[in-house]
């Protein structure tokens, strides 16, 4: 299994601004994924983060409005940019440990755009 | 493409009372499947996977899975409902090539006393 952290854990921010997310892992892993989940919603996947190399987003999903980096294998940042009320859900890592198929989720970020 | 059905979006159980979800999945080849609970404010802890072999897979908190490839499905179940269960249940299908999980919409639990 795998520790996951997030920071921030909520957040309230103002339309047009820009919120950066913090996902920290206890192990080294090589999958780490960034959802987006709307509120009352399933969960959606924004990209694949790479370590060492541009993410790969999901169709829908562009960097401009989400810009993801990954330093090494147990860091990653999601930026939420330009934010507008749609915007408004809970953001979650999740990582898939090497040797597993089992993914592990973080707490989540609850952002609340207004 | 892959995709994941949860016909039931919400479910009322007696504490106590036994519970099925139900969940389908539509993928070629055979699937990697889990079910995932969040509860309140949480984010997603994994229950149970499914990924080869016994067909009847026991995971945390008392629940099991029965994965039937006739049915296209994978339905949770546990014996006997406590209150600590209400929360929302989700059921996903991992597509081993991509490592991405395509989720359900999900079934939201409540359970009265």
């Amino acid at each position: 299994s795998a520790v996951i952290s997030q920071k921030p854990s909520r957040d309230i921010c103002q339309r047009g601004t820009s919120l950066t997310i913090q996902c920290q892992v206890d192990s080294q892993v090589t999958m780490m994924f960034w959802y987006r989940q709307q509120p009352g919603q399933s969960l959606t996947l924004i990209a694949t983060a790479n370590q060492g190399s541009e993410a790969t987003y999901e169709s829908g999903f562009v960097i401009d409005k989400f810009p993801i980096s990954r330093p090494n294998l147990t860091f990653s940042t999601l930026t939420v940019s330009n934010m507008s009320p749609e915007d408004s859900s809970i953001y979650l890592c999740s990582v898939v440990p090497g040797g597993s198929y089992e993914q592990y989720f973080g707490p989540g970020t609850r952002l609340t755009v207004t | 493409a892959q995709s994941v059905t949860q016909p039931d979006i919400h479910i009322t159980v007696s504490e106590g009372a036994s519970l099925e979800l139900r969940c389908n999945y539509s993928y070629g080849a055979t699937p990697y499947l889990f079910w995932y609970v969040q509860s309140p404010g949480q984010g997603l802890q994994l229950l149970l996977k499914y990924f080869s072999g016994d067909t009847l897979v026991q995971g945390i908190k008392g629940f099991e899975a029965e994965f039937k490839r006739s049915q296209s499905s994978f339905n949770l179940r546990k014996p006997s409902v406590h209150w600590s269960d209400a929360a929302e249940y989700f059921c996903a299908v991992f597509t081993g090539t991509a490592s991405k999980l395509t989720f359900g919409t999900g079934t939201r639990l409540q359970v009265t006393l």
